[in-house]
């Protein structure tokens, strides 16, 4: 099966800084990936759609100027969390597809970010 | 809108089945999926059914779908300590873009 893998895990960092999380697909090409944030014993809330070599959509609500996304190539696309604070204390969790259409979005294992 | 629901809990013993139920309000959802999520951890994907289904079984799963009243479940036959986690439910609106829209989870937890 395709594997996405998210790098860091977890990470804490202290208020006013900026953390960045990768996201990976390891053994497929991913025209699309989808960053989701993930509050404790909630749902996912899809935050951005992110397309290789384009800027990314946002969804409504989401800052884009707090949350940068970059999809440079067809296996990474990174999301910056620009001055965070503690509000920003999350479970960030990417998933990327194989290319439209595909019935399967491939998750990464999330990062769990706290600010400090 | 797109707004997906779910029971919060569910608990089952131990060799019993498990249903899982999810309401969804969009009837232009193509796909419609189940995800597991373990603590600490990303989904995995477990099944899904497109809309034009109403029913689909693989081993222990089995996807009934209702589409004139929106509604989908989930059910783990012989539910194991293993099946404990949250389950989610999933609309894709898109035609398989993969944009999806989730439900609140429900946690299943199995007794022994």
């Amino acid at each position: 099966g395709a594997v996405v893998s998210q790098h860091p895990s977890w990470v804490i960092c202290k208020s006013g800084t900026s953390v960045k999380i990768e996201c990976r697909s390891l053994d497929f090409q991913a025209t699309t990936m989808f960053w989701y944030r993930q509050f404790p014993k909630q749902s996912l809330m899809l935050m951005a759609t992110s397309n290789e070599g384009s800027k990314a959509t946002y969804e409504q609500g989401v800052e884009k100027d707090k949350f940068l996304i970059n999809h440079a190539s067809l296996t990474l696309s990174t999301l910056t969390v620009t001055s965070a604070h503690p509000e920003d204390s999350s479970f960030y969790i990417c998933s990327a597809t194989r290319s439209t259409g595909s019935t399967e979005a491939f998750f990464g294992q999330g990062t769990r970010l706290t600010v400090v | 809108g797109e707004d997906v629901e779910q029971s919060l809990f569910l608990s089952v013993r131990e060799g019993d089945s498990s249903v899982i139920n999810c309401t969804y309000t969009d009837s232009s959802s193509t796909y419609l999926y189940w995800y597991k999520q373990e603590p600490g951890a990303g989904l995995q994907l477990l099944t899904y059914i497109f809309s034009n289904m109403d029913m689909k079984q693989d081993q222990r799963l089995t996807v009934l779908l209702n589409k004139k009243d929106k509604h989908l479940s989930l059910r783990i036959a012989d539910t194991q300590t293993g099946d404990s986690a949250i389950y989610f439910c999933a609309e894709d609106i898109t035609g398989g873009g993969n944009k999806l829209t989730f439900g609140t989870g429900t946690q299943l937890k199995v007794e022994l």
